[in-house]
């Protein structure tokens, strides 16, 4: 079964600071995804990895992949109050190809303070 | 270009009863996943339709079931509802390396 854990789950962090978010899975998957979701609301998509090695960024958010040690990084810089959400990370169930389920995270739910 | 569209947004139902929640996905997309949230938690994973059948099934009994139509639309079933069931259902549309979520329908279980 696979296990995806996320950590920390919560966190509260100032305005300006840079942290980052840690995702580890237990098994071999293909693909990883970070989404976003405001109170309330549905889940927005930040990023899709596919590879050991990935980066890709979107403004103050940067996401990584190391298939190796089965963990994803999604880091925050110079946070402003808008990236207050919560953050999930998410990986397919099945691997070998395809668009599969997804085992998500507990997610992060991050607070950012003026 | 719509994007994936849910319906109804919420619904409250009584112990027992039966619902029906609907999902059109983004035009060009012709998978479609339904998840389960509750409050304070990550998506659960239900099922996959695609080419009108399931593909795939996460851990949730019989209770729950689907249906996907020719144009791609797809349904999510839930009968004998219990208090359990409260939660925030999902609707994932999936294209090649993507899936793109629903704004979702709130399913309250009195």
């Amino acid at each position: 079964e696979l296990k995806v854990e996320q950590n920390p789950l919560f966190l509260s962090m100032q305005e300006g600071k840079n942290y980052t978010i840690y995702c580890n899975y237990s098994t071999t998957s293909d693909r990883l995804y970070w989404y976003r979701q405001d109170p309330g609301k549905s889940l927005e998509s930040l990023f899709v990895l596919l590879s050991n090695g990935a980066v890709k960024q979107e403004g103050r958010l940067m996401a990584s992949l190391d298939t190796k040690a089965r963990l994803s990084t999604l880091h925050i810089t110079a946070a402003v109050h808008d990236l207050s959400a919560t953050y999930f990370c998410a990986v397919d169930i099945y691997s070998g190809g395809g668009a599969d389920g997804l085992t998500f995270g507990k997610g992060t739910h991050l607070i950012i303070q003026p | 270009d719509a994007g994936v569209t849910q319906s109804p947004t919420h619904l409250i139902k009584t112990r027992g009863q039966q619902v029906t929640l609907r999902c059109s996905p983004k035009s060009g997309h012709d998978t479609v996943s339904w998840y389960q949230q509750a409050l304070g938690q990550g998506p659960q994973f239900i099922f996959q339709y695609y080419e009108e059948e399931e593909r795939q099934r996460g851990n949730f009994p019989d209770r729950f079931s689907g249906h996907q139509f020719p144009n791609y639309s797809s349904e999510l079933n839930v009968n004998a509802l219990l208090l359990g069931d409260s939660a925030l259902y999902l609707c994932a549309s999936i294209g090649y390396n993507e899936q793109f979520f629903g704004p979702g329908t709130r399913l309250t279980v009195l």
